[in-house]
């Protein structure tokens, strides 16, 4: 089992520019979220799925974009990144998504927005 | 959603028991309590979970207060690879919020050798 694999590990990009961030799993979780982290600050949750085909907004969604076509995948696009979106992400999965699951995160990946 | 508190940082001697606080004073009947923790440069991982009685694994144990208003994460034996930053972290069961996490500050534990 690889886990949760996110991929590219760093990635520079300019103001208004677009790009995706890749996270897949092998696990066979229905469930898949993304997180940003901002230095010195906890996760916050910026889009979450329940299962293929099925996504919905976290606590910060917005600049962001994601679409579930397998369960194994759940990229996340930023449409035209700001200097505010610089941060790592993280990628996690759990089983369903209960209360009593254990979510799994991937290693992450530091993006700057100069 | 259900606030937790931590302190913002604790040291601990390397092999000695870390003993790391969570007040919940908002808690309800079915929030279930999650620590999971960040070692430096990687994602977090998941470390303990309970509701009402105390809990134990490989990793860690944890102690809920009768109330359940506080709850103590202990690690029996600290080693350098415990240095991480730990959130307590609480889930209700059943409700929208189910599988998202609300991450705090937490707590960074130092560990010296």
């Amino acid at each position: 089992n690889a886990g949760v694999t996110q991929t590219p590990k760093f990635q520079v990009l300019k103001t208004g520019q677009s790009m995706t961030l890749q996270c897949a799993q092998d696990m066979n979780h229905e469930y898949m979220s993304w997180y940003r982290q901002d230095p010195g600050m906890g996760l916050r949750l910026i889009h979450y799925s329940v299962g293929a085909g099925i996504t919905d907004q976290g606590e910060v969604p917005n600049g962001y974009n994601v679409s579930r076509s397998t369960t194994e995948d759940f990229p996340l696009r930023l449409l035209s990144a700001a200097p505010s979106q610089t941060s790592v992400y993280f990628c996690a999965s759990s089983y369903r998504g209960g209360t009593t699951d254990t979510q799994y995160f991937g290693p992450g990946t530091r993006l700057t927005v100069l | 959603d259900a606030k937790t508190t931590q302190p913002n940082s604790m040291e601990s001697n390397e092999e000695e028991p870390v003993h790391l606080p969570c007040n919940h004073s908002t808690i309800s009947g079915t929030d279930y309590i999650h620590w999971y923790r960040q070692l430096p440069s990687q994602g977090p991982e998941y470390v303990i979970h309970g509701l009402t009685s105390n809990v134990n694994n490989r990793m860690a144990s944890l102690a809920i207060a009768e109330d359940r208003k506080s709850s103590t994460l202990i690690l029996h034996r600290a080693t350098l690879r415990d240095a991480a930053v730990y959130y307590c972290i609480l889930l209700f069961f059943g409700s929208s919020n189910t599988g998202k996490l609300i991450f705090g500050q937490g707590t960074t534990l130092q560990v010296k050798p």
